[in-house]
């Protein structure tokens, strides 16, 4: 079975603060990972997808990282916003029809 | 490009009901997902379809579940005999080949 884990669950950190969370996940044959924000009660964001090839993508303050070999992805946010606050999830994508996601981590930047 | 839909986006329903649920993915998406998801977890795979085939079913998909996408467009999720552990969020999401997913808003169940 295929596993994804996002560590920590939770973080709660000053505004301004730069900021790493990180997946990880047991089937090194990944196809693409997918980084996604989810606000309370909503659906989820698209931020960045990385494909096998790829070891890093970046958006504005957002950046994306990849390690098959390690089985880890991190995103790095840079200089938090209070609107930064929301769900972090990763998507680990085997194939087009197998989709896994970590449980999350709870992200609260504090004003 | 309005984005992938859902209907209806809440949903209170009595244990033992039916209930149906409607996505519209973004137009020229040929690949369509569903998934559930509970308070504090990530979503969980439910189904897939590319175009109007259903390619790949979870076992999460008890026989109470039932999804079609018709014509390739809309799909809906059926749920039979409603129970109280069918409470969650139903997410909908689209794509195209490079893999990457667009998920809607969602539709939250409630089963009384």
């Amino acid at each position: 079975k295929q596993e994804v884990t996002q560590i920590p669950a939770a973080l709660s950190v000053p505004e301004g603060e730069n900021l790493v969370l990180n997946c990880s996940f047991t089937d090194s044959a990944i196809y693409n990972l997918q980084w996604f924000r989810q606000d309370p009660g909503k659906g989820l964001t698209s931020l960045l997808l990385i494909q096998s090839s790829q070891r890093e993508q970046t958006s504005g303050r957002l950046n994306a990282s990849l390690d098959k070999s390690s089985g880890r992805s991190t995103l790095y946010i840079a200089a938090s916003q209070p609107g930064d606050s929301a769900t972090y999830l990763c998507a680990v994508i085997y194939n087009f029809n197998k989709f896994y996601f970590g449980s999350g981590t709870k992200l609260n930047v504090k004003p | 490009d309005t984005g992938v839909s859902q209907d209806p986006r809440h949903k209170i329903t009595k244990r033992g009901q039916n209930v149906t649920f409607r996505c519209d993915p973004i137009s020229e998406h040929n690949r369509l997902y569903w998934y559930r998801q509970t308070l504090g977890q990530g979503p969980e795979f439910l189904t897939y379809f590319q175009n109007e085939a259903q390619l790949e079913k979870s076992r999460l998909l008890s026989d109470r579940f039932s999804a079609e996408r018709p014509k390739g467009s809309f799909s809906t999720l059926e749920i039979q005999r409603t129970e109280q552990g069918d409470s969650a969020m139903y997410l909908c999401a689209s794509g195209l080949n490079r893999g990457e997913q667009f998920f809607g808003p969602g539709t939250r169940l409630t089963v009384l």
